[in-house]
């Protein structure tokens, strides 16, 4: 069965902070990992990732992959209150015709002023 | 707005009736999902269409859900019978029918069975 793991599960920081939120995962017929931010409803899109080694880059946030260790890391840099949410990591599986997405827990980020 | 919508947005209900959800994907994506999300979890697959193909459900999905795309636009999720265990937020996503495709979710349906 495809599990997803990530941690910490919820986070505090001061605003300006850097933070690194990990992703490990085990999934068959792996073809991505995917990041999104949830805040209080349906899930964003950050990034998706495909290739180890190949960073990410969306403003504060960028994103890397290790397809050898089976693990991505999301960074965000100069935190900032709105980017207070929940962010989940999601292995997707492409065996046959199905490409679905097994989701971790999330990481509940909290930024204070 | 032309991205993934649910209806209704909330629904409370008692135990024992049937309710009904519907998702309209993203007008040219042609692959749709159903999750279930409950509190302190991430989303987890329920069932997946391509086209008007149900083409895969989880173990999660159990013969009291029921799901259709009939002309494979908008989709419709049922459950019979509602338990409490059903209270949940679902989620539909839509995605292309490419390879690596990024899945787009609506807001989602968050369902109350008293």
């Amino acid at each position: 069965e495809d599990k997803v793991v990530q941690s910490p599960l919820s986070l505090v920081v001061h605003e300006g902070d850097t933070v690194t939120l990990n992703c490990s995962y085990e999934v068959t017929n792996f073809r991505s990992l995917l990041w999104y931010k949830q805040e209080k409803k349906a899930p964003t899109f950050l990034f998706m990732l495909t290739s180890s080694g190949i960073e990410k880059k969306s403003g504060r946030l960028s994103s890397i992959l290790d397809k050898k260790e089976l693990f991505s890391i999301l960074n965000i840099t100069a935190t900032q209150t709105g980017d207070s949410a929940v962010y989940l990591c999601a292995g997707e599986n492409s065996g046959g015709s199905n490409y679905k997405l097994t989701f971790g827990k999330g990481t509940l980020l909290t930024v204070n002023p | 707005d032309t991205g993934v919508s649910q209806d209704p947005r909330h629904k409370i209900t008692k135990r024992g009736q049937n309710v009904t959800f519907r998702c309209d994907p993203i007008s040219e994506h042609n692959r749709l999902y159903w999750y279930r999300q409950t509190l302190g979890q991430g989303p987890e697959f329920l069932t997946y269409f391509q086209n008007e193909a149900q083409l895969e459900k989880s173990r999660l999905l159990s013969d009291r859900f029921s799901a259709e795309r009939p002309k494979g636009s908008f989709s419709t999720l049922e459950i019979q019978r509602t338990e409490q265990g059903d209270s949940a937020m679902y989620l539909c996503a839509s995605s292309l029918a490419v390879s690596r495709a990024t899945q787009y979710f609506g807001p989602g349906t968050r369902l109350t069975v008293l």
